[in-house]
């Protein structure tokens, strides 16, 4: 089973800086399989990018997802206040699992 | 409006059970695989397992494997979780959520219905 290791576990960031989110897999996971979800507290989460690196519906560009094989990236180039939140990663096959999150907080 | 509503949530004793369900709207259900997920209080994310349009594939976490089943019906739009020899680790918020159809991932999910597994 394919396990998904994020990091950091928590950013720490202004508005306006950019933020690089990791997701590493235990092993290779066919870029069309991997995708990100951003939470915020009391909600439900909410599909961002999926194939890695296309976006959902109505998702403003200032996020892009990139990578291939063990290694994508979350980037949010410019933090806007709304964007602070926990981001999960989650491959996609008979299994689904999701990774730990990782915390965007307010610097 | 696309919408996910679930319901059957609520407090049961250890080794107990409960049957949660998913009422869709707004969309072609039968069209769609769909999913359970579930969060425990200040937790990360947790798949729990998923069906396919006709019910032909369904998969299940090894956490929950032998005692959850998952099931739809098409005809009412619904989807179920039946949730058997619960424990107190299953506590958490049970969200459902679709597949999209021409990719990979969940892009919509219900508010999500509280369980809680307590003596």
């Amino acid at each position: 089973e394919i396990v998904l290791t994020q990091s950091p576990g928590t950013l720490s960031l202004s508005p306006g800086e950019r933020a690089t989110l990791s997701c590493r897999a235990s092993q290779s996971v066919s870029s069309s399989y991997l995708a990100w979800y951003q939470q915020k507290p009391g909600q439900a989460p909410r599909l961002l990018i999926y194939g890695a690196s296309s976006r959902a519906t109505g998702i403003p560009d200032r996020f892009s997802g990139s990578g291939s094989g063990t290694d994508f990236t979350l980037t949010i180039s410019r933090l806007e206040p709304e964007d602070f939140a926990v981001y999960y990663c989650q491959q996609y096959g008979s299994s689904r699992p999701f990774g730990q999150g990782t915390k965007v907080e307010i610097k | 409006e696309v919408q996910l509503v679930e319901s059957g949530g609520g407090l049961v004793k250890p080794g107990g059970s409960l049957r949660l369900s998913c009422a869709a709207s707004g969309f072609t259900f039968s069209s769609y695989s769909m999913n359970w997920v579930r969060q425990a209080p200040g937790k990360g994310l947790e798949w729990v397992s998923s069906i396919s349009s006709s019910s032909s594939y369904i998969y299940y976490a090894d956490s929950v494997k032998g005692r959850f089943t998952i099931s739809r019906d098409n005809a009412k739009n619904s989807l179920y979780l039946q949730m058997n020899s619960l424990r107190a680790e299953d506590t958490a918020v049970y969200y459902c959520a679709r597949d999209g159809v021409d990719f990979h991932a969940f892009d919509i999910w219900g508010q999500g219905t509280m369980v809680t597994v307590s003596s």
